[in-house]
Protein backbone atom coordinates (compact mmCIF):
# COMPACT_ATOMS: atom_id res chain seq x y z
CA UNK A 1 0.00 0.00 0.00
CA UNK A 2 1.25 3.42 -0.77
CA UNK A 3 1.36 6.13 2.02
CA UNK A 4 2.72 9.51 2.13
CA UNK A 5 4.37 11.56 4.96
CA UNK A 6 4.59 15.06 5.55
CA UNK A 7 7.17 15.24 8.05
CA UNK A 8 6.43 19.06 9.13
CA UNK A 9 3.02 20.27 11.22
CA UNK A 10 3.70 23.68 11.36
CA UNK A 11 5.34 26.23 9.04
CA UNK A 12 5.76 29.67 9.28
CA UNK A 13 7.03 32.24 7.00
CA UNK A 14 7.37 36.20 6.39
CA UNK A 15 5.27 37.69 3.73
CA UNK A 16 7.92 38.08 0.17
CA UNK A 17 10.02 35.36 1.36
CA UNK A 18 10.01 31.83 0.42
CA UNK A 19 8.84 28.34 2.26
CA UNK A 20 9.31 25.02 0.94
CA UNK A 21 7.09 21.88 2.28
CA UNK A 22 8.33 18.43 2.31
CA UNK A 23 6.62 15.41 1.44
CA UNK A 24 7.91 11.42 0.91
CA UNK A 25 5.52 8.73 -0.08
CA UNK A 26 6.56 4.84 -0.48
CA UNK A 27 5.30 3.20 -3.37
CA UNK A 28 6.30 0.34 -5.60
CA UNK A 29 4.51 1.59 -8.40
CA UNK A 30 6.69 3.52 -11.28
CA UNK A 31 3.56 5.10 -12.94
CA UNK A 32 1.65 7.56 -10.42
CA UNK A 33 0.51 11.33 -9.81
CA UNK A 34 1.10 13.76 -7.38
CA UNK A 35 -0.69 16.65 -5.88
CA UNK A 36 -0.50 19.06 -3.43
CA UNK A 37 -4.01 20.75 -2.37
CA UNK A 38 -4.44 23.77 -0.51
CA UNK A 39 -7.15 23.97 2.40
CA UNK A 40 -7.88 27.79 3.80
CA UNK A 41 -10.01 27.99 7.46
CA UNK A 42 -13.04 28.19 4.98
CA UNK A 43 -11.76 24.32 4.61
CA UNK A 44 -12.54 24.21 0.98
CA UNK A 45 -10.01 22.20 -0.52
CA UNK A 46 -8.33 23.56 -3.46
CA UNK A 47 -5.74 21.82 -5.71
CA UNK A 48 -2.86 23.62 -6.31
CA UNK A 49 -0.21 21.85 -8.52
CA UNK A 50 -0.05 18.27 -9.85
CA UNK A 51 3.15 16.29 -11.34
CA UNK A 52 3.17 13.47 -13.62
CA UNK A 53 5.41 11.45 -12.58
CA UNK A 54 6.85 10.06 -16.10
CA UNK A 55 7.68 13.62 -16.96
CA UNK A 56 11.11 15.18 -15.43
CA UNK A 57 10.10 18.28 -15.56
CA UNK A 58 9.13 19.72 -12.63
CA UNK A 59 5.35 21.34 -13.02
CA UNK A 60 5.16 25.02 -11.93
CA UNK A 61 2.05 27.25 -11.26
CA UNK A 62 3.17 30.84 -11.02
CA UNK A 63 4.03 31.34 -7.20
CA UNK A 64 4.29 27.37 -6.53
CA UNK A 65 6.67 24.89 -8.10
CA UNK A 66 7.46 21.31 -7.23
CA UNK A 67 10.82 19.73 -6.30
CA UNK A 68 10.23 16.49 -7.51
CA UNK A 69 13.38 13.40 -6.93
CA UNK A 70 11.70 10.07 -8.10
CA UNK A 71 14.47 8.00 -6.83
CA UNK A 72 14.32 9.74 -3.18
CA UNK A 73 10.02 9.66 -3.67
CA UNK A 74 10.15 13.20 -2.60
CA UNK A 75 7.85 15.77 -3.64
CA UNK A 76 8.41 19.42 -1.87
CA UNK A 77 6.35 22.14 -2.75
CA UNK A 78 8.12 25.25 -2.60
CA UNK A 79 5.79 28.55 -2.71
CA UNK A 80 7.69 31.84 -3.61
CA UNK A 81 6.94 35.46 -2.61
CA UNK A 82 4.23 34.24 0.13
CA UNK A 83 1.31 36.43 0.53
CA UNK A 84 -1.22 36.16 3.84
CA UNK A 85 -3.44 34.46 1.57
CA UNK A 86 -1.29 31.55 1.01
CA UNK A 87 -1.84 30.33 4.64
CA UNK A 88 -4.03 27.07 4.89
CA UNK A 89 -3.13 23.60 5.58
CA UNK A 90 -1.32 21.79 2.89
CA UNK A 91 -1.92 18.37 1.66
CA UNK A 92 0.25 15.87 -0.57
CA UNK A 93 -1.39 13.47 -2.04
CA UNK A 94 -0.39 10.15 -4.80
CA UNK A 95 -2.67 8.52 -6.77
CA UNK A 96 -1.55 5.30 -9.05
CA UNK A 97 -1.89 5.73 -12.30
CA UNK A 98 -3.11 2.05 -13.17
CA UNK A 99 -6.58 1.85 -14.61
CA UNK A 100 -9.28 1.00 -12.45
CA UNK A 101 -8.26 2.72 -9.20
CA UNK A 102 -10.95 5.09 -9.79
CA UNK A 103 -8.85 8.35 -9.09
CA UNK A 104 -8.04 6.83 -5.32
CA UNK A 105 -5.72 9.26 -3.70
CA UNK A 106 -3.77 8.83 -0.69
CA UNK A 107 -3.30 11.89 1.50
CA UNK A 108 -0.59 12.70 3.97
CA UNK A 109 -1.20 14.76 7.18
CA UNK A 110 -1.13 17.89 6.11
CA UNK A 111 1.41 21.09 6.76
CA UNK A 112 -0.09 23.95 8.48
CA UNK A 113 1.31 27.07 7.25
CA UNK A 114 1.43 30.39 8.89
CA UNK A 115 2.61 33.42 7.19
CA UNK A 116 3.44 36.61 9.28
CA UNK A 117 3.94 40.33 8.34
CA UNK B 1 -16.30 27.87 -5.69
CA UNK B 2 -15.18 24.67 -7.54
CA UNK B 3 -18.53 23.48 -8.37
CA UNK B 4 -19.16 20.72 -5.63
CA UNK B 5 -21.79 21.79 -3.37
CA UNK B 6 -22.43 20.20 0.26
CA UNK B 7 -25.73 20.68 2.56
CA UNK B 8 -25.52 21.26 5.57
CA UNK B 9 -22.45 23.05 6.42
CA UNK B 10 -22.50 22.04 10.45
CA UNK B 11 -24.57 19.48 11.56
CA UNK B 12 -24.99 18.41 15.48
CA UNK B 13 -26.84 15.48 16.15
CA UNK B 14 -27.57 12.97 18.95
CA UNK B 15 -26.35 9.16 18.72
CA UNK B 16 -29.95 8.09 18.30
CA UNK B 17 -30.42 10.61 15.36
CA UNK B 18 -30.62 9.91 11.75
CA UNK B 19 -29.55 12.75 9.76
CA UNK B 20 -28.09 12.68 6.24
CA UNK B 21 -25.41 14.56 4.67
CA UNK B 22 -25.67 15.63 0.52
CA UNK B 23 -23.33 16.47 -1.96
CA UNK B 24 -23.90 17.96 -5.44
CA UNK B 25 -21.50 18.10 -8.21
CA UNK B 26 -21.90 20.64 -11.49
CA UNK B 27 -19.22 19.81 -13.27
CA UNK B 28 -20.50 16.88 -15.68
CA UNK B 29 -18.54 14.38 -13.51
CA UNK B 30 -18.72 10.78 -13.15
CA UNK B 31 -16.80 9.22 -9.95
CA UNK B 32 -17.90 10.30 -6.65
CA UNK B 33 -16.24 10.09 -3.06
CA UNK B 34 -16.85 10.73 0.49
CA UNK B 35 -14.00 11.78 2.69
CA UNK B 36 -13.61 11.57 6.89
CA UNK B 37 -11.40 14.01 8.52
CA UNK B 38 -10.32 14.23 11.56
CA UNK B 39 -7.74 16.31 13.36
CA UNK B 40 -4.24 15.26 13.14
CA UNK B 41 -5.14 12.12 10.36
CA UNK B 42 -4.69 11.92 7.15
CA UNK B 43 -8.30 12.30 4.77
CA UNK B 44 -9.41 8.97 5.05
CA UNK B 45 -11.49 7.74 2.04
CA UNK B 46 -14.93 6.23 3.18
CA UNK B 47 -16.47 5.40 -0.33
CA UNK B 48 -15.96 5.73 -3.78
CA UNK B 49 -18.82 5.91 -6.47
CA UNK B 50 -18.61 5.49 -10.33
CA UNK B 51 -21.20 5.77 -12.74
CA UNK B 52 -23.23 5.60 -10.01
CA UNK B 53 -21.97 2.84 -9.25
CA UNK B 54 -20.07 1.84 -5.67
CA UNK B 55 -16.75 0.55 -6.09
CA UNK B 56 -15.08 1.05 -3.12
CA UNK B 57 -16.03 0.65 0.74
CA UNK B 58 -12.99 1.36 2.83
CA UNK B 59 -14.32 -1.29 5.54
CA UNK B 60 -16.90 1.46 6.91
CA UNK B 61 -19.07 0.82 9.63
CA UNK B 62 -22.25 0.61 8.36
CA UNK B 63 -23.75 3.29 10.64
CA UNK B 64 -22.41 5.26 7.32
CA UNK B 65 -24.57 4.34 4.76
CA UNK B 66 -24.03 6.16 1.02
CA UNK B 67 -26.37 6.53 -2.04
CA UNK B 68 -25.90 8.10 -5.37
CA UNK B 69 -28.68 8.33 -7.39
CA UNK B 70 -26.71 9.78 -10.15
CA UNK B 71 -23.83 11.30 -11.28
CA UNK B 72 -24.63 14.57 -9.90
CA UNK B 73 -25.56 13.45 -6.51
CA UNK B 74 -24.65 11.71 -3.65
CA UNK B 75 -25.81 11.14 0.06
CA UNK B 76 -24.29 10.39 3.52
CA UNK B 77 -27.17 8.45 5.84
CA UNK B 78 -26.09 8.85 9.12
CA UNK B 79 -27.79 6.39 12.09
CA UNK B 80 -26.73 5.37 15.56
CA UNK B 81 -23.25 7.29 15.31
CA UNK B 82 -20.89 7.54 17.77
CA UNK B 83 -18.90 10.95 19.39
CA UNK B 84 -15.70 9.21 18.01
CA UNK B 85 -17.38 10.33 14.59
CA UNK B 86 -17.59 14.03 14.83
CA UNK B 87 -15.43 15.30 11.87
CA UNK B 88 -15.00 17.38 8.67
CA UNK B 89 -16.76 15.14 6.03
CA UNK B 90 -15.87 15.87 2.77
CA UNK B 91 -17.55 15.25 -1.07
CA UNK B 92 -15.26 15.13 -3.63
CA UNK B 93 -15.80 14.16 -7.35
CA UNK B 94 -13.24 13.64 -10.74
CA UNK B 95 -13.51 12.15 -14.13
CA UNK B 96 -12.45 8.95 -14.48
CA UNK B 97 -11.08 6.30 -16.90
CA UNK B 98 -8.40 3.86 -17.89
CA UNK B 99 -5.95 6.93 -17.88
CA UNK B 100 -5.24 10.74 -17.27
CA UNK B 101 -4.94 12.88 -14.28
CA UNK B 102 -8.62 13.00 -13.49
CA UNK B 103 -7.70 15.41 -10.08
CA UNK B 104 -10.42 15.35 -7.58
CA UNK B 105 -12.28 18.78 -6.62
CA UNK B 106 -13.91 19.16 -3.33
CA UNK B 107 -17.27 20.60 -1.93
CA UNK B 108 -16.52 22.54 1.73
CA UNK B 109 -17.24 20.06 3.65
CA UNK B 110 -19.91 19.56 6.60
CA UNK B 111 -18.87 19.87 9.94
CA UNK B 112 -20.61 16.96 12.31
CA UNK B 113 -20.49 17.12 15.95
CA UNK B 114 -22.34 14.02 17.40
CA UNK B 115 -22.98 14.39 21.06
Amino acid sequence: AQTVTQSQPEMSVQEAETVTLSCTYDTSESDYYLFWYKQPPSRQMILVIRQEAYKQQNATENRFSVNFQKAAKSFSLKISDSQLGDAAMYFCAYRSARSGTASKLTFGTGTRLQVTL
Amino acid sequence: ETGVTQTPRHLVMGMTNKKSLKCEQHLGHNAMYWYKQSAKKPLELMFVYNFKEQTENNSVPSRFSPECPNSSHLFLHLHTLQPEDSALYLCASSLTGTSGLYEQYFGPGTRLTVT
